[in-house]
């Protein structure tokens, strides 16, 4: 069975600051990774999404890797922003069906 | 393209009653998920469907819980007889082909 974990569950940094947020799963036979975020009271947004054939991908101030072996992937956050405050959450597909496992999320707080 | 459509974007309901959850997906998409979240748990997959048919339920938590897929378009999760524990946000998706698209949701609460 399949489990992700977000390491740390809360994140409080500074406007300006580059930040890294964890996803660690078990099974290291997955097809794609999927970052999301998720403000208060709101659904979830695409952020990155990276194949398992890939090792990164980025939009903007966003850069999401992956090293399967290791059963890891970070999402890096380049000049944060209070705007950036939210939920993240991770979501891994893997197993014979494509079932999507999700984290449990960083709740992240960029003070001005 | 108007994104995944949920409704009603709001239930309160009493314990007992039927309550109906609705979501239409993107057009064009063959997957559907229904999740459900709360505080405790977190986001749990409840039930997928790949082209109209079920693939995996085993996140449905009881028997009291049903969904269905009758076409490409449509989707329903029914909960009947609704307890308090149910109270939480549903959240349907839908998937092209590897990226999951989310709904806005529906807050449901049993009084």
């Amino acid at each position: 069975k399949q489990e992700v974990t977000q390491i740390p569950a809360a994140l409080s940094v500074p406007e300006g600051e580059n930040l890294v947020l964890n996803c660690s799963f078990t099974d290291s036979a997955i097809y794609n990774l999927q970052w999301f975020r998720q403000d208060p009271g709101k659904g979830l947004t695409s952020l990155l999404l990276i194949q398992s054939s890939q090792r990164e991908q980025t939009s903007g101030r966003l850069n999401a890797s992956l090293d399967k072996s290791s059963g890891r992937s970070t999402l890096y956050i380049a000049a944060s922003q209070p705007g950036d405050s939210a939920t993240y959450l991770c979501a891994v597909t893997s197993g014979g069906y494509q079932k999507v496992t999700f984290g449990t999320g960083t709740k992240l707080q960029v003070i001005p | 393209d108007a994104g995944v459509i949920q409704s009603p974007r709001h239930e309160v309901t009493e314990m007992g009653q039927e309550v109906t959850l609705r979501c239409k997906p993107i057009s064009g998409h063959n997957s559907l998920f229904w999740y459900r979240q709360t505080m405790m748990r977190g986001l749990e997959l409840l039930i997928y469907f790949n082209n109209n048919v079920p693939i995996d339920d085993s996140g449905m938590p009881e028997d009291r819980f049903s969904a269905k897929m009758p076409n490409a378009s449509f989707s329903t999760l029914k909960i009947q007889p609704s307890e308090p524990r149910d109270s939480a946000v549903y959240f349907c998706a839908s998937r092209r082909v590897d990226e999951q698209f989310f709904g806005p949701g529906t807050r449901l609460t049993v009084l």
